[in-house]
């Protein structure tokens, strides 16, 4: 089955560049999107298609996908930015694949 | 303004079924796929299956087959995820959330359902 591997936290100081790694086989061949999750909220597409921002997600989130690794980068941190962050492709025997979530920091 | 609306939280013992529901609007019924993601707690995310409720086409993730059934009533706009069999670690928060064609992500989300099993 395909998997998708992330760090499992990440610590940034505010206004810094936090970046987020997701690594699995040929990833760069798929699409990749990113999801926001807070605590007591419902997750948030904050990255689709690899570097597509949805309406109302802020410019200070990027993402790009290239190789093994796709990588979700948050310039300028803010601490409303601190959250679980899941990776997500598709693969055509698995379907949809979420990556194993990483911790953001604010400190 | 669109969005999701599911069904309360619910406690269930070992061995039983739950049933959770997704209210939709009637353009995202007839235009969109439903998905349905589990969290369950201290875990990431969970993909568990999806359903084109317009066609009723379904398609599951591999380990939950034949113990989940995706379903849509058209005269209300609703999706049905039904779970069965239940064990404690299916304990989670389940969401819907809706797939735009060809988008390849999950763009509008439900609040989230509680289902707690335990004896």
């Amino acid at each position: 089955s395909y998997e998708l591997t992330q760090p499992s936290s990440v610590s940034v100081s505010p206004g810094q560049t936090a970046s987020i790694t997701c690594s699995g086989g040929e990833l760069g061949d798929r699409y990749a999107s990113w999801y926001q999750l807070k605590p007591g909220q419902s997750p948030l597409l904050v990255i689709y298609q690899d570097s597509k921002r949805p309406s109302g997600i802020p410019e200070r989130f990027s993402g790009s996908n290239s190789g093994n690794t796709a990588t979700l980068t948050i310039s300028g941190t803010q601490a409303m930015d601190e959250a679980d962050y899941f990776c997500q492709a598709w693969d055509s025997s698995t379907a949809y694949v979420f990556g194993t979530g990483t911790k953001v920091t604010v400190l | 303004q669109v969005q999701l609306v599911q069904s309360g939280a619910e406690v269930k013992k070992p061995g039983s079924s739950v049933k959770v529901s997704c209210e939709t609007s009637g353009d995202t019924f007839n235009n969109y796929a439903i998905n349905w993601v589990r969290q369950a707690p201290g875990q990431g995310l969970e993909w568990m299956g999806g359903i084109i409720p317009v066609f009723g086409t379904t398609i599951y993730a591999q380990k939950l087959q034949g113990r989940v059934t995706l379903s849509a009533a058209k005269s209300t706009n609703t999706v049905y995820m039904e779970v069965t069999s239940l064990r404690s670690d299916d304990t989670a928060v389940y969401y819907c959330a809706r797939g735009p064609p060809d988008l390849g992500a999950f763009d509008l989300w439900g609040q989230g359902t509680s289902v707690t099993v335990s004896s």
